[in-house]
């Protein structure tokens, strides 16, 4: 069974740094590449970036490029979202979410979340 | 950027009657790659279908998408209880990725 975990979000404030975890079990982590989501409190689903399964390849939304980084480490299973110069907007539950094995952008399993919030 | 809009934004059916969701695209894109991901209140989303018109590993044969080009739609054939969430279409044809504003399907 795909279990993906979050961790890191809490409370922090406008400026700050934030470094989000997602630890993946249940499948073959260094072949499949990963995205995070985010959602703002009573909004839709914000796709906020992806990474290749080899990490060579990355995308990112607007709204966090230059901010934002991702990584991963293949040999510990765990997904990685490095956030700086955080701002009011950036509150979220964010997701990570594991890449289909036929096209890597399409999110085929997701964890439960963890909460950002800048304040 | 590829704008994914959704209509109607709310929903009001019956159990067991059926519901028919509507997503277009601002552009059209090679394969029909769109997504729907079913979401309840307090939870992950769930890939519902892909490709427009494949259910997802363990998804009913109740729910069913279909469409190309700009317009897809999902349509579920006779709504259990549940099945009242919000769901949401989403394009992976071209970066950046971009989700639809969601339908709530709520009880009449």
């Amino acid at each position: 069974e795909v279990q993906l975990l979050e961790s890191g979000g809490g409370l922090i404030q406008p400026g700050g740094s934030l470094r989000l975890s997602c630890a993946a079990s249940g499948f073959t982590f260094s072949t499949s590449a990963m995205s995070w989501v985010r959602q703002a409190p009573g909004k839709g689903l914000e796709w906020v970036s992806s990474i290749s399964a080899t990490a060579n390849v990355k995308y990112y939304a607007d709204s966090v490029k230059g901010r934002f980084s991702m990584s991963r480490d293949n040999s510990k299973n765990t997904l990685y979202l490095q956030m700086n110069s955080l701002r009011a907007d950036d509150t979220a539950i964010y997701y990570c979410a594991k890449g289909s094995p036929h096209n890597g952008a399409l999110m085929d399993a997701w964890g439960q979340g963890t909460t950002v919030t800048v304040s | 950027e590829i704008v994914m809009t959704q209509s109607p934004a709310t929903l009001s059916v019956s159990p067991g009657e059926r519901a028919t969701l509507s997503c277009r695209a601002s552009q059209s894109g090679s394969d029909n790659l769109v997504a729907w991901y079913q979401q309840k209140p307090g939870q992950a989303p769930r890939l519902l279908i892909y490709g427009a018109s494949t259910r997802a590993t363990g998804i009913p044969a109740r729910f069913s998408g279909s469409g190309s080009g700009t317009e897809f739609s999902l349509t579920i054939s006779s709504l259990q209880s549940e099945d009242f969430a919000v769901y949401y279409c989403q394009q992976y044809n071209k970066w950046p990725l971009t989700f639809g504003g969601g339908t709530k399907v709520e009880i009449k």
